[in-house]
């Protein structure tokens, strides 16, 4: 168990569809980041917040949209769904900004499925 | 852009043997580079990590070679067990850059008994 949360595990919806992903990151930890998972893209850098402030950016489409709350939990918006959305998407959370050693801690992810 | 090459996509190997994967980066100003183990339903874990000062590390029955020249770096997995069997990722970063991690496509590791 990395100690990073998230929720809901799975999530089933339609195209046209919004959506939002929770995670709480570990105790103590300031940033977290959100990753996507499919068959075609492998694991892809969305975006990373840290103690609320966006800190970087990766391949997130404009449809989906993050914020990190002053409790450090975070959540990841998806709207205007599409089929090609369904994925496994992970949060991730680390104790710094982005030292280049930090150690990611990966949650159990959530399962997206677009009908 | 695929900035992290990772090969073989799958390999089987016996019980005892040795797991050998292969990445290969192309952007020079990564400095550091991670592998993470993956279990089926479950988030990716740090295994083992490097810096490019070191040419390797190892920890346990995880070794990572790394050769800055060739712009590439592999994870030896010795005496394999068959809890072992997962999918492994390469993975890089750049510091200048944040934290944010660039993963190879992944190796789906089985271990026969």
């Amino acid at each position: 168990d990395s100690g990073v949360t998230q929720t809901p595990k799975h999530l089933i919806t339609a195209t046209g569809q919004r959506v939002t992903l929770r995670c709480s990151p570990r105790s103590g930890d300031l940033s977290v980041y959100w990753y996507q998972q499919s068959l075609d893209q492998g694991l892809q850098f969305l975006i990373q917040y840290y103690n609320g402030e966006e800190r970087a950016k990766g391949n997130i489409l404009e449809r989906f949209s993050a914020q990190q709350f002053p409790d450090l939990h975070s959540e990841l918006n998806l709207s205007s769904l599409e089929l090609g959305d369904s994925a496994l998407y992970f949060c991730a959370s680390s104790v710094g900004a982005g030292s280049g050693t930090d150690t990611q801690y990966f949650g159990p992810g959530t399962r997206l499925t677009v009908l | 852009q695929q900035q992290v090459k990772q090969s073989p996509q799958s390999l089987i190997v016996q019980k005892g043997g040795i797991s050998i994967i292969n990445c290969a980066y192309e952007n020079t100003a990564f400095d550091y580079f991670p592998w993470y183990q993956q279990f089926p339903g479950k988030g990716p874990a740090l295994l083992i990590a490097i810096r490019p000062d070191v040419s390797e590390k190892k920890e346990g029955r995880f070794t990572i070679s790394f050769n800055k020249s060739a712009k590439q770096f592999s994870l030896h997995i010795m005496d394999s067990q068959p809890g072992d069997s997962a999918t492994y990722f390469c993975a890089a970063s750049n510091k200048a850059a944040g934290n944010k991690l660039t993963f190879g496509g992944g190796t789906r590791v089985l271990v026969k008994p």
